[in-house]
């Protein structure tokens, strides 16, 4: 079954500072995974999305996250954070065969930003 | 403009009391979904719905139904809330449910308390 782990709750950063988000992925087969963001009592929007192709995927606010086959990863990074960025950050997989389009969600990543 | 709405935004509720959620969105798309949020859970599915009359169950379908009637709007009752139905409810809609890629586009949430 397909499923997501961000095994960070919480990451705190300096502004300025570059930031990675983790996420693994459990799916058997090529995934399709994506990266939504959650400012502060608000809905989900999407960052990035990945589909078989280039590992590195490019994002808005120049996010960008690579895709490792063999790590089962996809984390999601940015060289400078803004304060802007203060959010929480999930991983989702798609679903297939009978959940297709379905997607699966990791527990979230609160991201911090200090000054 | 593309917009997935929710109505309430905000909702108190007494054990035992019925409950509905209303979700639009004007962008035609075939596909909608609700999910809940719980902290540290991420988003769970609880109905997916592909086009109206047509609805499947999400990861977590019990103590909830849906309703499709027409393709923009789709709601969720709660017949009879309990109290571990507190949670923040969101809609989303994409274009094709059938697409591992599609995106889906959320709405901004209903904060439902049940006491």
């Amino acid at each position: 079954a397909q499923s997501v782990t961000q095994p960070d709750a919480r990451v705190t950063v300096s502004e300025g500072a570059s930031l990675q988000l983790r996420c693994k992925y459990s799916y058997f087969g090529t995934p399709y995974l994506f990266w939504y963001v959650q400012y502060p009592r608000q809905g989900l929007q999407l960052l990035l999305k990945y589909y078989p192709g280039d590992p590195v995927v490019q994002g808005v606010n120049g996010f960008e996250a690579e895709f490792s086959k063999s790590n089962s990863s996809f984390h999601l990074r940015k060289a400078s954070v803004h304060w802007s960025d203060w959010a929480v950050y999930f991983c989702a997989v798609s679903g297939g065969g009978s959940a297709l389009g379905r997607l699966h969600f990791g527990a979230g990543t609160q991201l911090i930003v200090i000054p | 403009d593309m917009k997935v709405t929710q109505m309430p935004r905000y909702l108190i509720k007494r054990m035992g009391e019925n409950v509905l959620l209303e979700c639009g969105q004007d962008m035609s798309h075939e596909t909608m979904y609700w999910y809940r949020q719980d902290p540290g859970l991420g988003l769970q599915l609880i109905y997916i719905s592909y086009d109206v009359d047509s609805n499947s169950e999400g990861d977590i379908p019990k103590g909830y139904r849906v309703s499709r009637k027409k393709r923009e709007h789709f709601s969720l009752i709660l017949d009879s809330a309990k109290t571990n139905q507190t949670s923040v409810y969101f809609c989303a809609s994409s274009l094709s449910g059938g697409a591992y890629y599609a995106e889906q586009f959320f709405g901004p949430g209903t904060r439902l308390t049940v006491l």
